[in-house]
Parts: structure tokens; C-alpha cells; sequence
């Protein structure tokens, strides 16, 4: 069966400080990924997703970046984070189908002070 | 421009009674749909899911209702049970978004015992 891992699950960093948040996936091949931020009492905004290898497509203009060096691994990162990037982060993936279900992982808090 | 709202933030029942969660979309173009369910500090977790071709799907106690001419999509969940207190979100997509979710803002489910 297939599993998603995202670590930390929780992060308190400074302002200006750099970022990296992993995601694997296991039990799948060339899933589709996805990195989404869910504010404090809000909804789920997708910021990248990823149909391949090195392929990332952004959705929303952000201090943040992705990249996906292998398969099923798919990273987060940030060169100096901002207060305004304090939140949940969820990746999540889906097969390489049209209307695939998709499936989160457990999340990430970042506390950004 | 929200594609997809969830226009009540807070439902509240009594165990054992019916839930009903409601959901609007604006994009015609969306033609298969999700609810999720999220614990506080956790990934959401897939519940069900309905193609447009359809109008009810059901699985065991959780029943998803689309109704296309009123884009509109309703999560019946029957007899409530203190556990599904939780956020619960809806989310569309379309075959000219490929794997890409909207989801709509959430709104969280309390169930009194």
C-alpha cells in the first residue's frame, strides 16, 4: 500500500532563516506531488505540484520554492523565511491519472517568530 | 474569485441525528468532487467522492449528493457520531485541470453527544 511521509512535523524558525521540508512517497511510481499551506482557520491553497521529475509548476507568487529531485521525493524550501509564512504545510500526491484521488500526509507545523 | 465555497464555517449536531455539509462551485468545467475530513494538526483524509455522470454515491454512513444544474453538492453523514467532529472540505476539479484540487474554505463539523 501506498504512504506518504512529511517531516518535521513541527518547526519553530526564525525570521530569515532558511527552510526545507521533505515529503516521500512509497509503494507508488511517478505520482504526482503537491505542496499546500493551510493558514490559521482557513481553507487549503495549493502552491506547487509536480507531474515529474524536476518538473514544478507554482500557483501562487511566494517566498517559497520546491524542487524534486527524485520520483517520490518532493521538497520545500525557502532562502529566508518570512513571519507571513507561518502555517500548516500538507503535501500531498495522486497517481499519474486523470481524477485521481488525492492523498495528504500527516503535515507539517512552521512557527515562523 | 472562490470556484468552490463552503458558506457555513461551523455546523453543530446532536449524536445520532443527520449531518448535512453543503458545498457551491462556479466553474462548470469541474466534473469530479471530494470531501475530505481533518483533525486539528493533521493531513486531511479522502472520505468520498462523486463523478458528474452521477448524482448520489454513498459508503456506509457518508452519502455525497451533486446536484450539476445548481452546482451544488451536499455530504450527508447519517447517524452523526462524536468522532466525525472535524473540518470538512470540498474539493472539484476538471479534466482541463488534470489532478489539480479547489477546495473550499472548510467548515467544521461538532457533534454533541
Amino acid at each position: 500500500s501506498q504512504t506518504i511521509h512529511q517531516w518535521p512535523a513541527t518547526l519553530v524558525q526564525p525570521v530569515g532563516s532558511p527552510l526545507s521540508l521533505e515529503c516521500t512517497v512509497e509503494g507508488t511510481s511517478n505520482p504526482n506531488l503537491y505542496w499546500y499551506r493551510q493558514a490559521a482557520g482557513r481553507g487549503l491553497q495549493l502552491l506547487f505540484y509536480s507531474v515529474g521529475i524536476g518538473q514544478i509548476s507554482s500557483e501562487v507568487p511566494q517566498n517559497l520554492s520546491a524542487s524534486r529531485p527524485q520520483d517520490r521525493q518532493f521538497i520545500l524550501s525557502s532562502k529566508k523565511l518570512l513571519l507571513s509564512d507561518s502555517g500548516f504545510y500538507l503535501c500531498a500526491w495522486s497517481a499519474f491519472r486523470l481524477q485521481e484521488t488525492q492523498y495528504f500526509g500527516p503535515g507539517t507545523r512552521l512557527l515562523v517568530l | 474569485d472562490q470556484q468552490v465555497k463552503q458558506n457555513s464555517p461551523s455546523l453543530s449536531v446532536q449524536e445520532g441525528r443527520i449531518s448535512i455539509l453543503n458545498c457551491d462551485y462556479t466553474n462548470s468545467m469541474f466534473d469530479y468532487f471530494l470531501w475530505y475530513k481533518k483533525y486539528p494538526a493533521e493531513g486531511p483524509t479522502f472520505l468520498i467522492s462523486i463523478s458528474s455522470i452521477k448524482d448520489k454515491n454513498e459508503d456506509g454512513r457518508f452519502t455525497v449528493f451533486l446536484n450539476k444544474s445548481a452546482k451544488h453538492l451536499s455530504l450527508h453523514i447519517v447517524p452523526s457520531q462524536p468522532g466525525d467532529s472535524a473540518v470538512y472540505f470540498c474539493a472539484a476539479s476538471g479534466l482541463n485541470a488534470g489532478n489539480m484540487l479547489t477546495f473550499g474554505g472548510g467548515t467544521r463539523l461538532m457533534v454533541k453527544p
